[in-house]
């Protein structure tokens, strides 16, 4: 599986969109991109996956660039909840296939 | 999503006896499962895919015959620590994948306490 590269943490103030990068510009044509977080002694949750279209959802948008070669996970209003580590991972979609972990970013939102 | 659970949450343990972990996939079925460990303040660390009705694959560096791991059935798994040591204690975190969908979906996680 391609690596994935984040900044290591990131502040977000309450109410205002979070923005998380991820560079991944090994990625082959078939490995999506994946985001999860982790709050703290939680296990990881899902939040988004896709391979070259924009994705959205309840929680998040995900944008990737027309190369694939990195992509940005949107909170459009983050709150004070979603204050977590978040993880971007690119792997073959198969329920077979692992994930990886990198160490991701630390998002803190500040009241 | 789909949901996976774990038990027990939190165990504590004395050094040298066993602890077996089990994952659950509440909703659908999973022919594989991977077990995961996370110490303080690191990212989580692929231990093995448990394989349903045959053997784990496991990670390199990780001890198989330590880390026992059985997936007798489609939506259960176990792991079990043998002759645990106060290094093993960490938070073990199952994941399923399933039921048509491509991604994983994790348990909440156990953490694991030897005395």
């Amino acid at each position: 599986d391609a690596k994935t590269t984040q900044p290591p943490s990131m502040d977000c103030a309450e109410g205002r969109a979070a923005n998380l990068p991820c560079n991944h510009s090994t990625i082959s044509g078939n490995e999506y991109v994946y985001w999860y977080r982790q709050i703290h002694s939680q296990g990881p949750q899902y939040i988004i996956h896709g391979l070259k279209n924009n994705e959205t959802n309840e929680m998040a948008s995900l944008i990737i660039t027309e190369d694939r070669k990195s992509s940005t996970l949107i909170l459009p209003h983050a709150t004070l909840r979603d204050t977590a580590v978040y993880y971007c991972i690119v792997r073959v979609a198969n329920t077979g296939n692992q994930f990886y972990f990198g160490t991701g970013t630390s998002l803190t939102v500040i009241p | 999503g789909a949901v996976v659970s774990q038990h027990p949450s939190r165990v504590i343990c004395k050094s040298g006896t066993s602890v077996k972990i089990e994952c659950r996939s509440l909703d659908f079925q999973a022919t594989t499962m991977f077990w995961y460990r996370q110490f303080p303040k690191q990212s989580l660390m692929l231990m093995a895919t448990s394989n349903e009705g045959s053997k784990a694959t496991y990670e390199q560096g990780v001890e198989k015959d330590k880390f026992l791991i059985n997936h007798a059935s489609l939506t259960l798994s176990t792991l079990t620590v043998t002759s645990a040591h106060p290094e093993d204690s960490s938070f073990y975190i199952c994941s399923a994948g399933g039921g048509g969908a491509d991604t994983q979906y994790f348990g909440p996680g156990t953490r694991l306490t030897v005395l």
